[in-house]
């Protein structure tokens, strides 16, 4: 069963960092690209971030590049966004979530998710 | 690409079929467009693919369709469980975008 389960949610002040992980299990985690996707409460889905097997191909929308930054540890099994100069808008639950076999870019499964709550 | 579904919210009975639409600002190639279901407090789940291919293990009655810039999802009866928010995404341009979400709420 795949299961992705992310952490390192919390409450954080405008202008700080926190650093999100997520756990993989039940697949084979270095054959699959990996996706960062948030919803704000109450609000739509927003795609943040990709990042391909080898982390050889990496993709932000607008919105947070060169703020938040993907990565992983394939001998680990976990995904990370790490996330800078923080902004009230960035409140959100922050979902990890897997890319498809075939099309890599389609998401097939995702996590339960972690809450991130900025404070000014 | 922008994604415009429609309505925003749909009321209906169980057992009525639900007829959700997603437009396209520009023609989306190879139709990649999915649906995902979201119920509160739970992670989206994937029902369709490729605008037409249902995802593994949802049933049929969750129907897809559409190309270009049109995509439709149809649940042909709705069932209980189907009460909840949909959403589609395309996932043929970067950046992937999603639409802002379809409502269907028991009437």
């Amino acid at each position: 069963e795949v299961q992705l389960v992310e952490s390192g949610g919390g409450l954080v002040q405008s202008g700080g960092s926190l650093r999100l992980s997520c756990a993989a299990s039940g697949f084979s985690f270095r054959s699959y690209g990996l996706n960062w996707v948030r919803q704000a409460p109450g609000m739509g889905l927003e795609w943040l971030s990709y990042i391909s097997t080898s982390s050889n191909s990496i993709d932000y929308t607008d919105s947070v590049k060169g703020r938040f930054t993907i990565s992983r540890d394939n001998a680990k099994n976990s995904l990370y966004l790490q996330l800078n100069s923080l902004r009230d808008e960035d409140t959100a639950v922050y979902y990890c979530a897997r890319g498809a076999s075939a099309t890599a870019w389609l998401i097939d499964y995702w996590g339960l998710g972690t809450l991130v709550t900025v404070s000014s | 690409i922008v994604l415009t579904q429609s309505p925003g919210t749909l009321s209906l009975s169980p057992g009525e079929r639900a007829t959700l639409s997603c437009r396209a600002s520009q023609s989306i190639g190879n139709n990649f467009l999915a649906w995902y279901q979201q119920k509160p407090g739970q992670a989206p789940r994937l029902l369709i693919y490729d605008a037409s291919s249902r995802a593994t293990g949802i049933p049929d009655r969750f129907s897809g369709s559409g190309s270009g810039t049109d995509f439709t999802l149809t649940v042909s009866r709705l069932e209980p469980e189907d009460f909840a928010v949909y959403y589609c995404q395309q996932y043929g341009y970067s950046p992937r975008t999603f639409g802002q979400g379809t409502k269907v709420e028991i009437k």
